[in-house]
């Protein structure tokens, strides 16, 4: 089945760079996600990768992927107070025969924690 | 604002009770989502509803029950509830994934916290 996974708590200081890993296991995802969630508010989509792409990076944030090894990390460069959340990686399983895609599966989510 | 509208955003009750949350999703979207977040279980799929119907069920309680009316907004009912209920709930919606191909991403609901006593 699916399974997400992803380490609980990382903190880092302010300006230093964040890495937050995650392993899937599903290997039909065309698509692979970071999500944000600050305290109160729901999840916001933050970043994605396109399973074909072994890098992508947008002005502080870098995907990664290792599709052999099923490994995807973000790292957020110049970590700031504000970049402290929960971030979640997802995958979207697709059923292969189909077409059709299963469900958003999360990870467990990686509580950052940014120190002046 | 994301565009997807949960009520309440709190809701306190005791055991035993029956509640139900309600969500809007963003204007186009067709499909709705519904996840239970909890300290001990992480982000868990319950349901998914396109169109008015029922697509997909995750770890969903037969306690609980959801559907999606002609205006596209959905309701999850708790019925019965237990302490361990206690959890944010999420709504999110997305346009119909018709490609493997073809990027899609949910756009969440800020939620609605249940707290049973």
């Amino acid at each position: 089945g699916e399974d997400v996974e992803q380490s609980l708590f990382l903190s880092v200081r302010e300006g230093d760079s964040s890495v937050i890993n995650c392993t899937y296991t599903d290997s039909s995802s065309t698509y692979l996600y970071w999500y944000k969630q600050e305290p109160g508010a729901g999840l916001q989509l933050l970043t994605y990768i396109f399973s074909n792409m072994d890098m992508k990076q947008d002005q502080r944030l870098t995907v990664l992927l290792n599709k052999k090894d099923k490994h995807l990390s973000l790292r957020i460069a110049d970590t700031q107070t504000g970049d402290s959340a929960i971030y979640f990686c997802a995958e979207f399983p697709r059923d292969i025969s189909s077409g059709s895609a299963r469900q958003l599966t999360f990870g467990s989510g990686t509580q950052l924690t940014v120190l002046p | 604002d994301s565009g997807v509208t949960q009520t309440p955003k709190h809701l306190i009750t005791a055991t035993g009770q029956r509640v139900t949350l309600r969500c809007s999703p963003r204007s186009g979207d067709l499909s709705v989502y519904w996840y239970q977040q909890s300290l001990d279980q992480g982000l868990q799929f319950l349901i998914h509803y396109y169109n008015g119907e029922e697509r997909a069920k995750g770890n969903i309680l037969e306690r609980f029950s959801a559907q999606q009316f002609p205006d596209l907004h959905s309701e999850l009912n708790l019925s019965s509830l237990e302490l361990g209920d206690s959890a944010l709930y999420f709504c999110a919606s997305s346009v119909e994934v018709r490609s493997p191909f073809q990027f899609s991403s949910y756009t969440f609901g800020s939620g609605t916290r249940l707290t049973v006593v």
